[in-house]
């Protein structure tokens, strides 16, 4: 029920866009997003629910699409603060009362 | 604003000795977890509980229990500490078991145990 996170790793220059994956072999009722920065606990972004619905956070957007069973997360124009490890969470039908399982995450690196 | 305590920060530990790690969050949320991460592995969910009085198991439960006497505190005791509990362990908590309710997590404790 772990969810798959792609790719493990990326690497960007400052200004550069990025798309993080993550894909679950489950139906899924919601999907959420969080960065963790290196020593410090996850940090929440957003919540995707099912319905196709896509949500912004500063230039950070998300999609949920139900029918492919994955949610995507696109950084646009990178900045340096979004530097972290990105881990997506989800919810799907066999979730008992609403617990998540996260991914193994997608570390992310900006360059200046 | 508090919201999600632990402690201790970090700890190191002698292998067979036992240990509790404290949770407190301020937020009067029903559902409380903990999970380990370990490189490469991702938050993995140790025990849960959806409201106080009641806990359940999650994926790696082997080696830790807890309790939920109020809802406030989550305590995780490791019986007898062994090498490869060696991890990054964070307490979270959700107001309850909607699929829309965001998931907070505490700062995490570090602890090795030698």
């Amino acid at each position: 029920q772990q969810p798959v996170q792609s790719p493990q790793a990326v690497i960007l220059r400052e200004g550069e866009d990025a798309v993080i994956n993550c894909s679950s072999s489950k139906a899924l009722y919601s999907v959420h997003w969080y960065r963790q920065k290196h020593g410090e606990a996850p940090v929440f972004l957003m919540i995707l629910l099912k319905g196709g619905e896509q949500k912004g956070h500063e230039k950070i957007s998300a999609s949920f699409n139900e029918k492919k069973q994955q949610s995507s997360l696109y950084l646009t124009a990178s900045q340096l603060s979004y530097s972290g490890t990105y881990f997506c969470g989800t919810a799907d039908r066999g979730s008992t009362l609403g617990r998540l399982y996260f991914g193994r995450g997608t570390q992310l690196t900006v360059w200046p | 604003t508090a919201g999600i305590t632990q402690a201790p920060t970090s700890q190191i530990l002698a292998a067979g000795r036992s240990m509790t790690l404290r949770c407190t969050q301020d937020m009067r949320h029903n559902a409380m977890y903990w999970y380990r991460q370990d490189l490469g592995l991702g938050l993995r969910l140790i025990h849960y509980s959806n409201t106080a009085g009641t806990t359940g198991k999650g994926e790696v439960p082997d080696g830790y229990s807890v309790s939920r006497a109020n809802t406030d505190d989550f305590p995780l005791t490791l019986a007898s500490a062994v090498p490869s509990q060696t991890s990054v362990y964070f307490c979270a908590s959700r107001a309850g078991g909607q699929v829309t309710d965001t998931q907070y997590f505490g700062p995490g404790t570090r602890l090795t145990v030698l």
